[in-house]
């Protein structure tokens, strides 16, 4: 199993661009979710879903937006970047309400 | 505003010492709890939890504690290793999940 996986590793944007951050596991969970995490504010949740076609706001959902057409991927859309969303960026799955499994992490630079 | 807030953001613990991370929360709604470990350059990884109808869980030399009339978990390390050295984060459980700032443990050898 390769786990929770997300691409790309690391992204430049300037202002305005829009992009979109993948995010896939392999392990069949229902709950999947987007967190961003800055210096002293530790993780904070954007999106969460519980399943193939429902998502749901976290903390800090402005600026993002989430679909979940499979119960594999679960990518979040930066529709218009601003250098305020220059974060690191984890995915995470599980079960349900536990333990939940993160990705790697992608470092986004919003210039 | 913070629900789930680990008021030391960093601990330096001698090798083979007890290490011991807090965790405070405001909602006693809060089912369930828990502790994970990062490192640099990779995404957090679980550590240990615990329901609230505990107030205590074991798992090898790490053992996470639950006070629910304080709202405070901790989490004590023992004996500390250098491979330790991570941040922290806990967790608490809701209707989402809600994290802490991290606190950032150096095992010194």
């Amino acid at each position: 199993n390769a786990g929770v996986t997300q691409t790309p590793k690391f992204q430049v944007l300037k202002t305005g661009q829009s992009m979109t951050l993948q995010c896939a596991q392999d392990m069949n969970h229902e709950y999947m979710s987007w967190y961003r995490q800055d210096p002293g504010m530790g993780l904070r949740l954007i999106h969460y879903s519980v399943g193939a076609g429902i998502t749901d706001q976290g903390e800090v959902p402005n600026g993002y937006n989430v679909s979940r057409s499979t119960t594999e991927d679960f990518p979040l859309r930066l529709l218009s970047a601003a250098p305020s969303q220059t974060s690191v960026y984890f995915c995470a799955s599980s079960l349900g309400r536990d333990e939940q499994f993160f990705g790697p992490g992608t470092r986004l630079t919003v210039l | 505003d913070q629900q789930v807030k680990q008021n030391s953001p960093s601990l330096s613990v001698q090798e083979g010492r007890i290490s011991i991370l807090n965790c405070d929360y405001t909602n006693s709604m809060f089912d369930y709890f828990l502790w994970y470990k990062k490192y640099p350059a990779e995404g957090p990884t679980f550590l240990i939890s615990i329901s609230s109808i505990k107030d205590k869980n074991e798992d090898g030399r790490f053992t996470v504690f639950l006070n629910k009339s304080a709202k405070h978990l901790s989490l004590h390390i023992v004996p500390s290793q250098p491979g330790d050295s991570a941040v922290y984060f806990c967790a608490a459980m809701g209707n989402q999940f809600y994290f802490g700032t991290g606190t950032s443990l150096t095992v010194i050898p």
